[in-house]
C-alpha cells in the first residue's frame, strides 16, 4: 500500500514564485525522501531528510518534518520552468523498502 | 558513466504471452526494486531483492516473477496472469549497509497491450 500523500495533486505557478508541496505519511518511519520526475523518465533523487531531523536545504530546496504530525513539505524557491516535474515524496522504514505517495505535478509558467 | 539501464523503452504484449523487461546496473548496489506506475499515479513496488539469489514480494507480485542471479541484473517477467499489464515499469538500485541511501531509478519501460 502506498504510505505518503502529497498534496495538492496539481499546481500551477508563474515562474519566479515559490512551490510548496506537502506529503503525509502513516508509519513510523527511518527517513523521508523527495523525489522528482520529469515527463516519461525515472525518478531523480533531490534530498533526503532523517527522521530526527526537522529542516533541511539544498540550493532552492528546502525541506521540513514533523514527525509528530507524520508530515513533510518540500518548498522550491524563485521557480523555474525548468522546474516542471512531477514531485513524489517516499518513506523509508526500517526493512530498508520504501513506499511512494502520488506525486504532485507542477507545472511552472514562463 | 554509472548508472541503471532498463530496456526496452518501449513494449507490446500480446494476449497469453510472456515478456521479460531488463534491469542492468554498474553502481554496484546491492539492492534492486522493480516498481509500477500507472498514469497520474505513484509508485507501487513488485518485487525487491537485497542479495543474489533472493528477493522478496511487494504490494503487487501476482502476476509478476524476477530472478536475482547477477548481482548487476534484476530482470522482471510480467507473465500472462497478469491481466491488466499496461503501465509504466521502473527498476531501481540502492546501495544497502550505508543508512539513509536514496534510490537510483533507470528511464523506464512502458508495457502495452497489442
Amino acid at each position: 500500500s502506498q504510505q505518503g500523500e502529497e498534496d495538492p495533486q496539481a499546481l500551477s505557478i508563474q515562474e519566479g514564485e515559490n512551490a510548496t508541496m506537502n506529503c503525509s505519511y502513516k508509519t513510523s518511519i527511518n527517513n523521508l525522501q523527495w523525489y522528482r520526475q520529469n515527463s516519461g523518465r525515472g525518478l531523480v533523487h533531490l534530498i533526503l531528510i532523517r527522521s530526527n531531523e526537522r529542516e533541511k536545504h539544498s540550493g532552492r530546496l528546502r525541506v521540513t518534518l514533523d514527525t509528530s504530525k507524520k508530515s513533510s513539505s518540500l518548498l522550491i524557491t524563485a521557480s523555474r520552468a525548468a522546474d516542471t516535474a512531477s514531485y513524489f515524496c517516499a518513506t523509508a522504514r526500517l526493512k530498508n523498502d520504501m513506499r511512494f505517495g502520488a506525486g504532485t505535478r507542477l507545472t511552472v509558467k514562463p | 558513466d554509472g548508472g541503471i539501464t532498463q530496456s526496452p523503452k518501449y513494449l507490446f504484449r500480446k494476449e497469453g504471452q510472456n515478456v521479460t523487461l531488463s534491469c542492468e546496473q554498474n553502481l554496484n548496489h546491492d539492492a534492486m526494486y522493480w516498481y509500477r506506475q500507472d498514469p497520474g499515479q505513484g509508485l507501487r513496488l513488485i518485487y525487491y531483492s537485497q542479495i543474489v539469489n533472493d528477493f522478496q514480494k511487494g504490494d503487487i507480485a501476482e502476476g509478476y516473477s524476477v530472478s536475482r542471479e547477477k548481482k548487476e541484473s534484476f530482470p522482471l517477467t510480467v507473465t500472462s496472469a497478469q491481466k491488466n499489464p499496461t503501465a509504466f515499469y521502473l527498476c531501481a538500485s540502492r546501495k544497502v549497509g550505508a543508512s539513509n541511501q536514496p534510490q537510483h531509478f533507470g528511464d523506464g519501460t512502458r508495457l502495452s497491450i497489442l
